[in-house]
């Protein structure tokens, strides 16, 4: 089945505290992104990448870290998380033409404390 | 840079009645644009998407969008809603021309269906 998937799906943390939510997909897709959700906020793209070793900033980059060393994976890493992090994240992955769509892992609900 | 409002957060429907969700964007040269819908805990994923091939465009679950160049608007509808649309969505836009990156999402709409 085609697909994204993202670990943990939940997580709490503290303040400080480094950690890594993966991102796989396995579709062979060029284009992956993350992006953070927030209520009343809608969705904001962090980082992307449109191919193995190529990534850059979104709409909210500070924070955070990516790397693409794999076409099918890209992490996302908090260096060290503030509460500000605290939000649902979504990978999504695409062919990477104008109308491709995105597809979206189910999420992670990050909390910092 | 582009933007798109959706009119309301919340829009409340009956089951069987007509689901109207707006969404206008900022463009003088219209954009590629999608519809996304959120059911609860679970990613995006995609109603439909405007190609320029036909103003009407239908997608999965009965839904439709209609792309109104004059209004630059691009309303999403279904005739009767079902219990089962209760979720939240988000209408997207990529300006022609621009890298695929620069999708903006709109802030998205809940839809609320009662029995």
């Amino acid at each position: 089945e085609a697909q994204v998937t993202q670990n943990p799906r939940y997580l709490i943390t503290v303040t400080g505290k480094k950690l890594t939510v993966t991102c796989s997909q396995n579709m062979n897709h060029e284009y992956m992104s993350w992006y953070r959700q927030d209520p009343g906020l809608g969705l904001r793209q962090i980082y992307y990448s449109m191919n193995v070793e190529v990534t850059d900033k979104g709409d909210v980059p500070e924070g955070y870290k990516v790397s693409r060393k794999e076409k099918r994976n890209f992490p996302l890493i908090l260096e060290s998380p503030s509460p500000n992090q605290t939000s649902l994240y979504f990978c999504a992955s695409s062919t990477g033409t104008v109308y491709s769509p995105l597809h979206f892992g189910n999420g992670t609900r990050l909390t910092v404390t | 840079a582009q933007s798109v409002t959706q009119l309301g957060s919340h829009v409340s429907v009956s089951e069987g009645a007509l689901v109207l969700l707006r969404c206008n964007y900022s463009s003088s040269v219209p954009p590629y644009l999608f519809w996304y819908v959120q059911y609860p805990n679970q990613g995006l994923q995609l109603l439909l998407k405007y190609t320029s091939a036909a103003t009407l465009v239908k997608g999965i679950n009965g839904f439709e969008a209609e792309f109104k160049k004059s209004e630059t608007s691009f309303h999403l509808t279904k005739p009767s809603a079902h219990m089962s649309d209760a979720a939240e969505y988000f209408c997207a836009v990529r300006p022609l021309n621009s890298g695929y990156s620069t999708l903006t999402f709109g802030k998205g709409t809940m839809l609320l269906v009662s029995p």
